[in-house]
């Protein structure tokens, strides 16, 4: 059975502060996406990683993905208050496009 | 990437009761997915829509409390059936776009 865990599940930062969100993972998978989720919102896309090594970076975002561990990484540079949101991964386990998500990280970025 | 309509954004519905909810899309997209986000959870696929054939359900979800339709290649519906408080969570529509999955905007449904 996929597990995606990941951590931590609740994050309070300090705006201007950098933070790492991790997303472990435990079968091959060469597909991983990251998604925000405002409350009482829908998903918002915001990278998505199709191979070994992928870097993507979006503003004070950046997603990193790393299939031989079975890590991506989701690192916020100098956080503000508008990213206070929760982040989901997910992982694609093939075509048939059955996304196992992780539990999400809720952020508080905090002035 | 694609555009989904999903309506009913939110409902308050009686026990008992079925709801169905919809999700149009702006583009002809092969498989539709449904999604289940219980409060303050992660979300779970409820099953998969394939036009012309029977949805492919995931372990845990039954089709009589679940049913989906999928006329056409740019609608489905999911119904929720013979709802309890238990019922009571977000549910999404999802559809590959490519790259990755874009999700529709939720229907909020609490049942009383």
């Amino acid at each position: 059975e996929l597990k995606v865990e990941q951590n931590p599940l609740f994050l309070s930062m300090q705006e201007g502060k950098n933070y790492t969100i991790y997303c472990n993972y435990s079968t091959t998978s060469d597909r991983l996406y990251w998604y925000r989720q405002d409350p009482g919102k829908s998903l918002e896309s915001l990278f998505v990683l199709l191979s070994n090594g992928a870097v993507k970076q979006e503003g004070r975002l950046m997603a990193s993905l790393d299939t031989k561990a079975r890590l991506s990484t989701l690192h916020i540079t100098a956080a503000v208050h508008d990213l206070s949101a929760t982040y989901f991964c997910a992982v694609d386990l093939g075509s048939q496009g059955n996304l196992i998500f992780g539990k999400g990280t809720k952020l508080s970025v905090k002035p | 990437s694609a555009v989904i309509s999903q309506k009913p954004s939110r409902d308050i519905c009686q026990r008992g009761t079925s709801l169905t909810i919809q999700c149009q899309v702006d583009s002809q997209v092969t498989m539709m997915f449904w999604y289940r986000q219980q409060p303050g959870q992660s979300l779970t696929l409820i099953a998969t829509a394939n036009q012309g054939s029977e949805a492919t359900y995931e372990s845990g979800f039954v089709i009589d409390k679940f049913p989906i339709s999928r006329p056409n290649l740019t609608f489905s519906t999911l119904t929720v059936s013979n709802m309890s408080p238990e019922d009571s969570s977000i549910y999404l529509c999802s559809v590959g776009t490519g790259e990755g999955y874009t999700f529709g905007s939720g229907t909020r449904l609490t049942v009383v």
